[in-house]
């Protein structure tokens, strides 16, 4: 199976700083690639699919880019509301493997 | 509007059996694949199960091979996981979620349910 990592595992930033969490997969998974994010407490919710398309309602400081075996996610902005833990997920075969996950809050 | 809403956790003993439920709404449910997702107390996401829109196929994580089944009723728009032989490593949240386009199961999640906590422990 293919597994995914993440880094890094956690971060610190300030507001209106750009993050960006980097998604590695075993091997190449063209661009099926999706990013979540999960708020403490609450229900995952899908950002962005395909690598780089936005979910609709997704903030625009959200971005995706990568293909095969390497993907990042970027926070152009980071707000108070993004402190969160975001994974990528990988779904172009069973098993969609999710990453371990990146969690963000604001320094 | 989309929902997932699912039911069914509990506490139950190891070797104990559970059945969630996953009740739809807002679309038009038999044209979707769908998956079930749990999440351990404090830890990431781990995809259990998925099923095409028909049921005619299904999917498992080695994991759960051999112990959880996933089934549908489209006519009910009712997802299930039938859980048997459980094990303190199934304890978790469990979601059921939508793929995003069609009968496709390996797909992006674009809803997701509440949750249901199944505990199991003596």
């Amino acid at each position: 199976d293919i597994q995914m990592t993440q880094s890094p595992s956690s971060l610190s930033a300030s507001v209106g700083d750009r993050v960006t969490i980097t998604c590695r997969a075993s091997q190449g998974i063209s661009n099926y690639l999706a990013w979540y994010q999960q708020k403490p407490g609450k229900v995952p919710k899908l950002l962005i699919y395909a690598a780089s398309t936005l979910q609709s309602g997704v903030p625009s400081r959200f971005s995706g880019s990568g293909s095969g075996t390497d993907f990042t996610l970027t926070i152009s902005s980071l707000q108070p509301e993004d402190v969160a833990t975001y994974y990528c997920q990988k779904y172009n075969s069973a098993p969609p493997t999710f990453g371990p996950g990146t969690k963000v809050d604001i320094k | 509007e989309v929902q997932l809403v699912e039911s069914g956790g509990g506490l139950v003993q190891p070797g104990g059996s559970l059945r969630l439920s996953c009740a739809a709404s807002g679309f038009t449910f038999s044209s979707y694949a769908m998956s079930w997702v749990r999440q351990a107390p404090g830890k990431g996401l781990e995809w259990v199960s998925a099923i095409s829109g028909s049921g005619g196929s299904t999917y498992y994580a080695d994991s759960v091979k051999g112990r959880f089944t996933i089934s549908r009723d489209n006519s009910k728009n009712t997802l299930y996981l039938q859980m048997n032989s459980l094990r303190a490593e199934d304890t978790a949240v469990y979601y059921c979620a939508k793929v995003t386009y069609g009968d496709y199961v390996n797909d992006a999640f674009d809803i997701w349910g509440q949750g249901t906590m199944v505990t199991v422990s003596s």
